[in-house]
């Protein structure tokens, strides 16, 4: 059964391009979350699909913008690169439906480095 | 206000001991959900224990227990007989379920060293 999986692991771009980072989820699972987690901190919650749809967004700006595919796979997209995107990003899936446990798997992370 | 504090950027345990993680919560819904997870070097999270807030009983997986006091809003992390293995960080989360949300809200975590 394979879980989260997140490409690519490492990568390096100069501030003002843009990147996208792609996450497919746990098999059998419909929601994908994405967290920036910031060198030092805790994860923070950026968007969340569901059903193709951005569900839920965190305080980002607009320049953070995702996709989810039909088959539940998801990217993240960041435009316009800043030194402070430079993070951990963490895709979380897990299965909507109960309302009262939702345990949210996470994939390896893709570690971006804006120069 | 922060959502989930975690007062102890570091912590130090013996191998074979005891250790408490703290966690403390602020949310005004009635129903939510609280998690522990931890991250080694490698970055993934790894899920450990889970407590609802309506659950009397408090979580138990293996060697971790959650010591939860709903009054005092605190979800601490008990981890028993410590292994070298365990050094990671971890991190304390919350899901406030009554407002529909579906995201977690992370403290900014502990580093915690096991000491042969």
């Amino acid at each position: 059964d394979a879980g989260v999986t997140q490409s690519p692991t490492h990568l390096i771009k100069t501030r003002g391009q843009q990147v996208t980072l792609r996450c497919s989820p746990k098999s059998g699972h419909d929601t994908v979350s994405w967290y920036q987690q910031a060198l030092g901190q805790g994860p923070q919650f950026i968007f969340q699909y569901y059903e193709e749809e951005e569900r839920q967004r965190g305080n980002f700006p607009d320049r953070f913008s995702g996709h989810q595919f039909p088959n539940y796979s998801s990217e993240l997209n960041v435009n316009a690169l800043l030194l402070g995107d430079s993070a951990l990003y963490l895709c979380a899936s897990s299965l909507a439906g109960d309302p009262t446990y939702n345990e949210q798997f996470f994939g390896p992370g893709t570690r971006l480095t804006v120069l | 206000a922060q959502k989930i504090t975690q007062t102890q950027p570091g912590m130090f345990v013996q191998e074979k001991e005891a250790v408490t993680l703290d966690c403390t919560y602020d949310t005004s819904d009635q129903s939510y959900g609280l998690f522990w997870y931890k991250q080694p070097s490698s970055g993934e999270m790894i899920f450990l224990i889970y407590q609802g807030s309506y659950d009397e009983q408090n979580a138990t997986e293996g060697r971790y227990s959650l010591n939860f006091q709903k009054a005092r809003k605190s979800a601490n992390l008990v981890i028993s007989a410590s292994q070298l293995g365990d050094s990671a960080m971890y991190f304390c989360a919350m899901r406030e379920v009554q407002t529909g949300a579906n995201n977690l809200f992370f403290g900014t975590g502990t580093r915690l060293t096991v000491i042969p």
